[in-house]
């Protein structure tokens, strides 16, 4: 079992630009969080989708950001026109979570830390 | 608003020491309080947690402590060594909403 794989691990994009960052949840969950780490911020949540549907993304900003869980493949965490203050560590987890269960144990990836020049 | 209110932002204990984090939240729809620890260059992994209809956890030298009146609850490391050096994430969730709230956290430092 790989875990939660994140990919890149390291992003360098030109104000502007798109970024995409990618995670392959563990296998058998089927939730995937996404976090966003600055330093002395914390973890703060972002969205919470399950393959297809959105659950929460009370977190996520309302321009520029957007992800998806699709069928198939890895969740994906876009940002576009990236601006210096994106630059942080974002971080991936996943979950075998019973919905309302509330008691998801997440296991994070390495996450992908994304420089804005 | 911050929902999960985590302290000291940094620690720096004696290896042996008694290392405490505190957190406290003000959601009382919370009833899942987890810790997470987090190493340099890695994602955080889930340390130990709680549920609020008990008062005390363990499990070796962690403890979580939990006053459900106050809304607060803490991490107790015994014993801590340098390679408890990390930082430290309090968390809290609830049945309704399954997004996990996380603390600002807590960078401990372990002196030999």
């Amino acid at each position: 079992n790989a875990g939660v794989m994140q990919n890149p691990r390291h992003l360098v994009r030109r104000r502007g630009q798109e970024a995409r960052l990618r995670c392959s949840p563990m296998k058998g969950h089927s939730h995937v969080y996404w976090y966003r780490q600055l330093p002395e911020e914390g973890l703060k949540f972002m969205v919470y989708l399950q393959k297809e549907n959105i659950i929460d993304e009370s977190g996520m900003p309302k321009e520029r950001f957007s992800a998806e869980f699709p069928k198939e493949g890895p969740s994906i965490l876009r940002i576009q026109q990236v601006v210096r203050g994106d630059s942080a560590a974002y971080f991936c987890a996943s979950s075998p979570v019973l919905q309302g269960s509330g008691a998801n144990v997440l296991t994070f990836g390495a996450g992908s830390r994304l420089t804005v020049l | 608003q911050q929902q999960v209110k985590q302290s000291p932002q940094s620690l720096i204990v004696q290896k042996g020491g008694i290392s405490i984090i505190n957190c406290a939240y003000e959601n009382t729809a919370f009833d899942y309080f987890p810790w997470y620890q987090q190493f340099p260059g890695k994602g955080p992994a889930l340390l130990i947690a709680i549920r609020p209809d008990v008062s005390e956890k363990k499990e070796g030298r962690f403890t979580i402590s939990f006053n459900k009146s106050a809304k607060q609850f803490s991490l107790h490391i015994m014993d801590s060594q340098p390679g408890d050096s990390a930082t430290y994430f309090c968390a809290a969730s609830g049945r309704r909403d399954d997004k996990i709230i996380f603390g600002k956290g807590t960078r401990l430092h372990i002196l030999p």
